[in-house]
């Protein structure tokens, strides 16, 4: 199924450790989005990449790299987490998408993560 | 982009229509109103979108007024299953721009039996 997908799906880690969170897109979609979401909040941008080759700070990059590796490809790697990174990642891609008009956005399910 | 105002929390009976309103005072005039939804912590799931006419899918239908500055979106026949936090966002449209989407807090759309 056309999408976007997103592994792992949990992941525990302790502080100190890295770790990189994959997302890929078969959509062809120029623009690629990693969203943080907190407990009871809004998502909040972290960082983009609107075409391949390029990628932008979002509102809360700090403590966070992200690679965008081919179109279809854009990861996100922890360097050494810590507990305030504990939230759910939602990666996404933007561009011409069925049922949504001319350039629409795709949500992956997300990467639970807990850093204790 | 312009910044949006949403009730934190609503409740609509099910099989009722449930109406979620979105201030946007400040909206330019090339600036879209999409509307997304978030079920339980899923990847938020666009619902539908528009600059300045009504419009209806098979989802919802957006009622934006005539000066902009307000919208509302329609859910016909709410059902249990679109209790969910609902989410306003204007942005400018167009291929040439960085396409980020800025979310607020929502409105928590609770639907009863």
């Amino acid at each position: 199924n056309a999408g976007v997908t997103q592994t792992p799906k949990f992941q525990v880690l302790k502080t100190g450790q890295s770790m990189t969170l994959q997302c890929a897109q078969d959509m062809n979609h120029n623009s690629m989005y990693w969203y943080r979401q907190d407990p009871g909040m809004g998502l909040r941008l972290i960082y983009y990449s609107a075409s391949e080759g390029t990628t932008d700070k979002g509102e809360v990059p700090n403590g966070y790299n992200v690679s965008r590796l081919n179109k279809r490809e854009f990861s996100l790697r922890l360097e050494s987490a810590a507990p305030s990174q504990t939230s759910v990642y939602f990666c996404a891609s933007r561009g011409l998408t069925p049922g949504q008009g001319y350039y629409g956005y795709t949500f992956g399910s997300g990467t639970r993560l807990t850093v204790v | 982009d312009a910044k949006t105002t949403q009730p934190t929390s609503m409740d609509c009976a099910e099989g009722r229509a449930a109406n979620l309103p979105c201030n946007h005072s400040t909206i330019s005039g090339n600036e879209y109103v999409y509307w997304y939804r978030q079920i339980h912590s899923q990847g938020p799931q666009y619902i539908i979108h528009g600059l300045k006419n009504n419009e209806t899918n098979e989802m919802a239908s957006l009622i934006i007024t005539e000066d902009r500055k307000s919208s509302t979106l329609i859910l016909p026949h709410a059902t249990l299953r679109d209790t969910a936090v609902y989410y306003c966002i204007v942005r400018v449209e167009g291929s040439g721009n960085t396409g980020k989407l800025i979310f607020g807090q929502g409105t928590t759309l609770q639907v009863k039996p």
